[in-house]
């Protein structure tokens, strides 16, 4: 059974750097690709980041590109999301989702979220 | 990045036919978008049912199916049941990165 376990979330001020972790398991991670995937409580979804099963091809959307980045460590099987320079807009719950292949930027299975909440 | 749209609301009857419809602001819609589609229930986390057009999640009801419509993709859902209620999302792969559409509201009633 996939398991995906996000942690790291919290309260910071805005400027303020914080690093999420998605912790894998029931799956052979490096064989698959990993999404990051927002939302503001209440409100639509929103693809932030994902990374290839061998860790060296990365995609980011628009509102995060130089502030956020994407990582993995095949051998924890886990995935990270480094978030710096945080605005008030982050402000969401960060979900974790592996994708269906190596080469996937899209989620197919998801876990059940972080909160990140950016306010000074 | 492009603009993706869905209806904000639908309603469908128990038992009935419903189509939800993803378009991009860039143009029509095809099998190189890989478009996915999501459905969220209040409090959970999103599932993926759909993913490139076509293919079902291991958990899909055999009641959902996608397609390419019109220049768009397109999620239906024949024989609706209540807990068909929730959220509806598509995503699309654009230019680099991938976009979510503002969500469809599916009420069964």
């Amino acid at each position: 059974e996939v398991q995906l376990l996000e942690s790291g979330g919290g309260l910071v001020q805005p400027g303020g750097s914080l690093r999420l972790s998605c912790a894998a398991s029931g799956f052979t991670f490096s064989n698959y690709g990993m999404t990051w995937v927002r939302q503001v409580p209440g409100k639509g979804l929103e693809w932030v980041s994902a990374i290839f099963g061998s860790g060296d091809i990365t995609y980011y959307a628009d509102s995060v590109r130089g502030r956020f980045t994407i990582s993995r460590d095949n051998s924890k099987n886990t995935v990270y999301l480094q978030m710096n320079s945080l605005r008030a807009e982050d402000t969401a719950v960060y979900y974790c989702a592996k994708g269906f292949g190596a080469y996937a930027v899209m989620p197919a299975d998801w876990g059940q979220g972080t909160l990140v909440t950016v306010s000074s | 990045q492009a603009v993706v749209t869905q209806e904000p609301s639908l309603t469908v009857s128990p038992g009935g036919t419903v189509t939800l419809t993803c378009g991009s602001s860039a143009g029509t819609v095809t099998s190189g978008h890989f478009p996915y589609w999501f459905q969220q229930k209040p409090g959970q986390a999103p599932r993926t049912l759909i993913y490139d057009s076509t293919n079902k999640h291991s958990w899909t009801p055999a009641r959902f199916s996608g397609s390419l419509l019109g220049g768009k993709a397109a999620l239906t859902l024949s024989g609706a049941q209540p807990e068909d209620e929730a959220d509806y999302y598509c995503l699309l792969f654009t230019s680099g990165a991938a976009v979510f559409g503002g969500g469809t509201q599916l009420t069964v009633l």
